[in-house]
């Protein structure tokens, strides 16, 4: 079946370090891939998707280009603020009512 | 953005009790609810969608007697714990579909802690 493995975390970095938080996938067909974030306290809010091969996902200055030769929606950040720190969610879903997560990753940005 | 919310966003029960969580949608009408259950350092699991006006369609190995949702309206959803037991004890988080919305994304509530002595 549809299975999302990504990083482990938790993830600490300094202010303005670069950010990756890897994402690869199980799909017997063409999924839509997804990143959610969540912040302490509130639910979680879609930060980008990308719906085909080779598509490119961006908001709030993270970006993730979906590969499918490598199964991969890797999520990176140039430069992570203090108000990035939060849980980071990887999905995929073939359609709109099977939405596969991944485990979360925890990010601490430190000033 | 549209907004979910849930209550209680925490509640302690004694096991054999019932407990009701509720999923609104409080900006815009939910056609569709999913209820997930997330475990400590796990993924969000599936365990039902539910269309209004009609009975939840639930995943594999969930007990929908056990798990009872009820989508009577456009904007609320309720899950039921029935009879909880320990093992029931964890992190349940619903999300809603706006049929207005041409991308259909989700919008999550914050979730609900349940913990069962």
């Amino acid at each position: 079946g549809n299975s999302v493995t990504q990083m482990e975390g938790p993830v600490t970095l300094s202010e303005e370090a670069f950010l990756t938080i890897n994402c690869t996938y199980t799909a017997t067909g063409y999924p839509s891939l997804f990143w959610y974030v969540q912040y302490p306290g509130e639910g979680l809010q879609l930060l980008l998707k990308a719906t085909k091969a080779d598509d490119k996902g961006s908001n709030k200055g993270f970006e993730a280009t979906y590969r499918k030769e490598t199964t991969s929606f890797h999520l990176e950040k140039g430069s992570v603020q203090v108000s990035d720190s939060a849980v980071y969610f990887c999905a995929l879903s073939e359609d709109l009512n099977d939405m596969r997560f991944g485990a979360g990753t925890r990010l601490t940005v430190k000033p | 953005g549209a907004v979910v919310s849930q209550h209680p966003s925490w509640v302690i029960c004694k096991s054999g009790t019932s407990v009701k969580i509720e999923c609104r949608s409080l900006d815009f009408q939910a056609t569709t609810m999913f209820w997930y259950r997330q475990f400590p350092k796990q993924s969000l699991m599936l365990m039902a969608t539910s269309n209004e006006g009609s009975k939840a369609t639930y995943e594999q190995g969930v007990e929908k007697d056990k798990f009872l949702i009820n989508h009577a309206s456009l904007t609320l959803s309720t899950l039921t714990v029935t009879s909880a037991h320990p093992e029931d004890s964890s992190f349940y988080i619903c999300s809603a579909r706006s049929a207005q919305d041409i991308q259909e994304t989700q919008y999550f509530g914050p979730g609900t802690r349940l913990l069962v002595l």
